[in-house]
């Protein structure tokens, strides 16, 4: 089945710097990788995604890359702000057949600092 | 709302009760799931339900049941539960089919305290 890696578990930047968190997936033939963002006692909710016939997608302050080849995807996020504080949890899926049920990554806390 | 919705959203429970957490769905999906969220631990997958049919057990102990009359509705019940059971239950719904990607939408979850 499906491994994803997530790392690092925590990150801690300062107002202004950028963040980035990084996953990994063992199975070749998932196409689609999603984020959510958890934030304190609240629901997973999804950010942004990536589907595997694109290397990057950008939404404002968010952008998602992937490499098929290494089989890695990265959430980055600039100019973060304290309202960027939350879990991050990345996940791959391999949609259109076979399972179909996300993988989810470890999480990632990310604390932006004032 | 995301048109996810889970009751209670606190449950305290001790070891000998028998309780039901409730999660219904207004998005039209016809996937849904139950997922466990401990502290420090990854989401962990317990249930499946593809058009109410359970299609993944993830070698959850019998002492969590879920039950899904309809696509909309979805019950997690609990017996004999132990203090380790104590997590957030996260209920999430999807809809499968037509070549989009299975996007799961979560419900608030519900807080279980076993003591």
């Amino acid at each position: 089945g499906e491994n994803v890696e997530q790392h690092p578990s925590t990150l801690s930047v300062q107002e202004g710097d950028s963040a980035v968190i990084k996953c990994t997936y063992s199975d070749s033939a998932s196409n689609y990788f999603p984020w959510y963002k958890q934030e304190l006692g609240k629901r997973p909710q999804l950010i942004i995604d990536i589907r595997s016939n694109v290397g990057e997608k950008k939404d404002q302050r968010i952008a998602v890359t992937l490499n098929k080849t290494a089989k890695h995807f990265s959430l980055h996020i600039t100019e973060t702000q304290p309202e960027d504080s939350a879990v991050y949890f990345c996940a791959a899926i391999r949609s259109g057949g076979g399972s179909y049920i996300p993988t989810f990554g470890r999480g990632t806390s990310l604390i932006v600092h004032p | 709302e995301t048109g996810v919705t889970q009751t209670p959203r606190h449950l305290v429970m001790g070891m000998t009760n028998k309780k039901s957490l409730k999660c219904e769905q207004h998005l039209g999906h016809n996937a849904m799931y139950w997922y466990k969220q401990s502290a420090k631990k990854p989401l962990e997958l317990m249930f499946v339900y593809n058009f109410k049919e359970q299609t993944e057990n993830n070698s959850v102990p019998s002492r969590f049941s879920p039950e899904c009359p309809n696509s909309s509705h979805l019950f997690l019940h609990l017996h004999t539960l132990q203090p380790e059971d104590s997590a957030l239950y996260l209920c999430a719904s999807s809809r499968l089919g037509g070549g989009g990607a299975n996007v799961l939408t979560f419900g608030a979850g519900s807080r279980l305290t076993v003591l």
